[in-house]
């Protein structure tokens, strides 16, 4: 099955530096990939979507200067948390759409800014 | 306005019984489809069921089904032989339109918990 592969599961920062995440569609191209954030308890907040070769759309709220989405071709995107600060500490996950019925994650990645 | 509504925080279920998660949506597109996402402790997503709006059967995959009464803009999960690996969270998810650009919002999800 189609999968996306998420890297790192799980980073430790100093406030004030930047995470980079790394989302990879493995077995087929994602033109479009989306960007979630899942503070505990809570459900998945769709942050921005990312379009391979253009600007990505930000959800209201969100800040774009904040959160860099790169999606420099049909099977990476990345998101860059840049100047982390502790209340940027979440789980992120990526996700995409390989066929015309479901979606495919990425396995996360807990960013916790200290 | 949230359009997609669970309103089960918290579900307990026996072991090897059927239980229901309940799901409405509220959406003015025609074209729509709608889905249920399990999450364990470890954070992954994993797909359940899918169901288009155009669907005339209800949707069925294995152990799962998906109540459909679009009328109602209902999308209830039913679980069957509920197994102590059940236990999790659930999320119900629409999808507006069809195309791969279209995104997906989530529900706040139901934490079902399974009892032997």
């Amino acid at each position: 099955g189609a999968v996306v592969s998420q890297h790192p599961s799980w980073v430790i920062c100093k406030s004030g530096t930047s995470v980079k995440i790394e989302c990879r569609s493995l077995d087929f191209q994602a033109t479009t990939m989306f960007w979630y954030r899942q503070f505990p308890k809570q459900s998945l907040m769709l942050m921005a979507t990312s379009n391979e070769g253009s600007k990505a759309t930000y959800e209201q709220g969100v800040e774009k200067d904040k959160f860099l989405i790169n999606h420099a071709s049909l099977t990476l995107s990345t998101l860059t948390v840049t100047s982390a600060h502790p209340e940027d500490s979440s789980f992120y996950i990526c996700s995409a759409r390989p066929g015309p019925r479901g979606y495919t994650f990425g396995s996360g990645t807990r960013l916790t800014v200290v | 306005a949230q359009k997609i509504t669970q309103t089960q925080p918290g579900m307990f279920v026996q072991e090897k019984e059927a239980v229901t998660l309940d799901c409405t949506y509220d959406t003015s597109d025609q074209s729509y489809g709608l889905f249920w996402y399990k999450q364990p402790s470890s954070g992954e997503m994993i797909f359940l069921i899918y169901q288009g709006s155009y669907d005339e059967q209800n949707a069925t995959e294995g152990r799962y089904s998906l109540n459909f009464q679009k009328a109602r803009k209902s999308a209830n999960l039913v679980i069957s032989a509920s197994q102590l690996g059940d236990s999790a969270m659930y999320f119900c998810a629409m999808r507006e339109g069809k195309t791969s650009y279209d995104k997906v919002i989530f529900g706040p999800g139901t934490s079902l918990s399974v009892i032997p």
